[in-house]
């Protein structure tokens, strides 16, 4: 079955603009997280949605913000961004917890 | 707040050899482990996982070892090949799917 997939791949912002990133997850799966990657920094956990509904947010500003659809798939988005957001972003989808978690190819942000 | 620590950001090993990859924690509640692998430009995979009620789990040539006492796992390769060249991340679930992830290590296994 088809692994966890996200667009866009690769995109180039400006400071101050806002994104969006898209994540389609493993067919069945319900849960999906969204995770950021920095040089460095390993992954940090941004936020993690069950059934439309978030049910953990990690140590990241509002300006990041996320949602998920009735089909399971989910949306982050991160408004007036800044030169450090620039980042690998990765989603994860699983059956719940306790299940192992499989990650998409993730987004590369630059923000120039 | 690293929970989850590797201390290593790098390791070489020679085609062959044992490569053994660490990682301390901080979080005593911290119950599931598992190792990622990742390759550039792709995210990272599944690799191994050991539960807390274990101190070992073996898949092929990959064996996770769990010391409980001192806060620390470690992922050994045997026998380690050029394709297990990848950047290795330690991870263990908060709650729900707040995983938290070390930093990662880079292993580069030379022919």
């Amino acid at each position: 079955k088809a692994g966890v997939t996200q667009t866009p791949r690769y995109l180039i912002k400006t400071r101050g603009q806002q994104v969006t990133l898209s994540c389609s997850p493993i067919s069945g799966h319900r849960s999906v997280s969204w995770y950021q990657q920095t040089p460095g920094q390993g992954l940090q956990f941004l936020f993690e949605y069950f059934s439309e509904t978030q049910r953990n947010k990690g140590n990241f500003p509002g300006r990041f913000s996320g949602r998920q659809f009735s089909n399971s798939r989910s949306e982050m988005n991160v408004s007036t961004l800044e030169l450090g957001d620039s980042a690998l972003y990765l989603c994860a989808s699983s059956l719940g917890f306790g299940n192992t978690i499989y990650f998409g190819e993730g987004s590369w942000l630059t923000v120039v | 707040d690293q929970q989850v620590k590797q201390n290593s950001p790098s390791l070489s090993v020679q085609e062959g050899r044992i490569s053994i990859l660490n990682c301390d924690y901080t979080n005593s509640m911290f119950d599931y482990f598992l190792w990622y692998k990742k390759y550039p430009a792709e995210g990272p995979t599944f690799l191994i996982s050991i539960s807390s009620i274990k101190d070992k789990n073996e898949d092929g040539r990959f064996t996770v070892f769990l010391n409980k006492s001192a806060k620390h796992l470690s992922l050994h390769i045997v026998p380690s090949q050029p394709g297990d060249s990848a950047v290795y991340f330690c991870a263990a679930p908060l709650n729900n799917n707040d995983m938290r992830f070390g930093a990662g290590t880079r292993l580069t296994v030379k022919p």
